[in-house]
C-alpha cells in the first residue's frame, strides 16, 4: 500500500493560466473524490468517481473546473483561467466502495 | 448528514490523555461517526469510526453515548506529534446513496504541550 499520492505538490501560477493536477488513488480503489480546503476552514467536497463515471460535482466546481478518471485509475484535475480566488490545498482522496477514505498530501496552488 | 459540533481548540499535555469532545444531536439511526486528523500541510488522515458501540485501534478510542447525540475521540497518551486538527464527520455507511462525500467542519485544534 503506498497511499494515495499527488502531483504536484505546489503550484505557483499567474491569474488566467491554466493547471492541472493529478492523483494516483490507491490501488484496487474504485471511489475517487476531490476537495478542496482554504485556510482555517475544513476540507470542501468537489466531485467524486466511481471506476470512470464522475457522478457527482459540487457547485463549487464551476465551468472552470473539470476533472477526469480514464480508465478508473488515475485522475486529473483542470482549472483553467485561473482566478486569485482559486488559491487553495487540492486534496484527493481514495475508498473501496463507501469505506473511510484515504487521503493525499494534497496540491497547494498559490494564484498571483 | 448530521452537522456536528466542536470545541475550536484543546490543550493537553503530553503523555496525558487527551479527550476531544463532538456532538451530533441530530444523527439518524443510519449514520455512522467519523473521525479524521489533519496535521499541519498533510491531508487528512483517517482515525477511527462507529456506529454505537464504543471502538478502539492502534491510534485512539471512540466512546459514543448510549442516545448517540455525543462522542469523544481519547488519544490515550499524547505526544506532540499529535498536534493537529481533529474532525468529527457524521455520514450514511454503505456503498450506495448520499454517503460518497464528508462534511468536514472547522474542527478541534488540538495542542499536546512538552
Amino acid at each position: 500500500d503506498t497511499g494515495v499520492s499527488q502531483d504536484p505538490r505546489h503550484k505557483i501560477t499567474k491569474r488566467g493560466q491554466n493547471v492541472t493536477f493529478r492523483c494516483d488513488p490507491i490501488s484496487e480503489h474504485n471511489r475517487l473524490y476531490w476537495y478542496r480546503q482554504t485556510l482555517g476552514q475544513g476540507p470542501e467536497f468537489l466531485t467524486y468517481f466511481q471506476n470512470e463515471a464522475q457522478l457527482e460535482k459540487s457547485r463549487l466546481l464551476s465551468d472552470r473546473f473539470s476533472a477526469e478518471r480514464p480508465k478508473g485509475s488515475f485522475s486529473t484535475l483542470e482549472i483553467q483561467r485561473t482566478e486569485q480566488g482559486d488559491s487553495a490545498m487540492y486534496l484527493c482522496a481514495s475508498s473501496l466502495a463507501g469505506n473511510q477514505q484515504y487521503f493525499g498530501p494534497g496540491t497547494r496552488l498559490t494564484v498571483t | 448528514d448530521a452537522k456536528t459540533t466542536q470545541p475550536p481548540s484543546m490543550d493537553c499535555a503530553e503523555g496525558r490523555a487527551a479527550n476531544l469532545p463532538c456532538n451530533h444531536s441530530t444523527i439518524s439511526g443510519n449514520e455512522y461517526v467519523y473521525w479524521y486528523r489533519q496535521i499541519h500541510s498533510q491531508g487528512p488522515q483517517y482515525i477511527i469510526h462507529g456506529l454505537k458501540n464504543n471502538e478502539t485501534n492502534e491510534m485512539a478510542s471512540l466512546i459514543i453515548t448510549e442516545d448517540r447525540k455525543s462522542s469523544t475521540l481519547i488519544l490515550p497518551h499524547a505526544t506532540l506529534r499529535d498536534t493537529a486538527v481533529y474532525y468529527c464527520i457524521v455520514r450514511l455507511m454503505g456503498s450506495g446513496g448520499s454517503n460518497y462525500k464528508l462534511t468536514f467542519g472547522k474542527g478541534t485544534l488540538l495542542t499536546v504541550n512538552p
